[in-house]
């Protein structure tokens, strides 16, 4: 059975910096595309980026509103997601889902990151 | 304002036959396979269908799937009060070269 379990989240200023992590388990991960999805309070989900297996060249996309604040990378000996964000803003304020990406199939229970002053 | 289009919210009484919508466009339904998520209340999105019309295994057969052209459609058949939940409809848009998603439609058992 799949596993993806998120941490990390928390309170942070407005411009501050926040690392969120997804341990995984239960899959073979190094093959494995991953992504990472978001959930605004009260609101429905949106997409925030990718990261393909290092096969497939290892490659992230993003979501227009996260470009160039939020970095996706992996750790495939430790079977880790991570998800860096910076300059953080109100809106993005959200439950953060880590997933497998190719058909977004597996979930994990979400992180809850709140920007504010 | 999300990029595929569902109702807000859908309502039927036990063991009625309730249908939801998604509606999108070329590059996202019309070229690429559909996707549904139910969302339960303070639970994690939980994948239903998937490539339009499959259902993963442990989904019930009272959920069903279609799509035609650049529109899509969940279906529950039999509804129970369990089924109570919010629904999202998803694809990947070529355009936007991401995944999309549809606002979400809150179903109600009456």
């Amino acid at each position: 059975e799949v596993q993806l379990v998120e941490s990390g989240g928390g309170l942070v200023k407005p411009g501050g910096s926040l690392r969120l992590s997804c341990a995984a388990s239960g899959l073979t991960f190094n093959n494995v595309w991953m992504s990472w999805v978001r959930q605004a309070p009260g609101k429905g989900l949106e997409w925030v980026g990718r990261i393909k297996s290092k096969t497939d060249g290892g490659t992230t996309d993003y979501a227009a509103p996260v470009k160039g604040r939020f970095i996706i990378s992996r750790d495939d000996s430790k079977n880790t997601l991570f998800l860096q964000m910076n300059s953080l803003k109100s809106e993005d304020t959200a439950v953060y889902y880590c997933t497998t990406a190719r058909e977004l199939e597996d979930w994990g229970q979400g992180t809850l990151v709140t920007v504010s002053s | 304002q999300s990029v595929l289009t569902q109702p807000p919210s859908a309502s039927g009484t036990p063991g009625q036959r309730v249908t939801i919508s998604c509606s999108g466009s070329r590059s996202n339904i019309g070229s690429n396979y559909v996707y549904w998520y139910q969302q339960l209340p303070g639970t994690a999105p939980k994948y239903l269908i998937y490539r339009n019309s499959q259902r993963p295994s442990g989904v019930p057969d009272r959920f069903s799937g279609s799509k035609s052209g650049t529109s899509a459609s969940l279906a529950i058949s039999g509804l129970r009060s369990e089924d109570e939940a919010d629904y999202y409809c998803a694809a990947w848009d070529d355009s936007l070269s991401g995944w999309v998603f549809g606002g979400g439609t809150k179903l109600t058992v009456l």
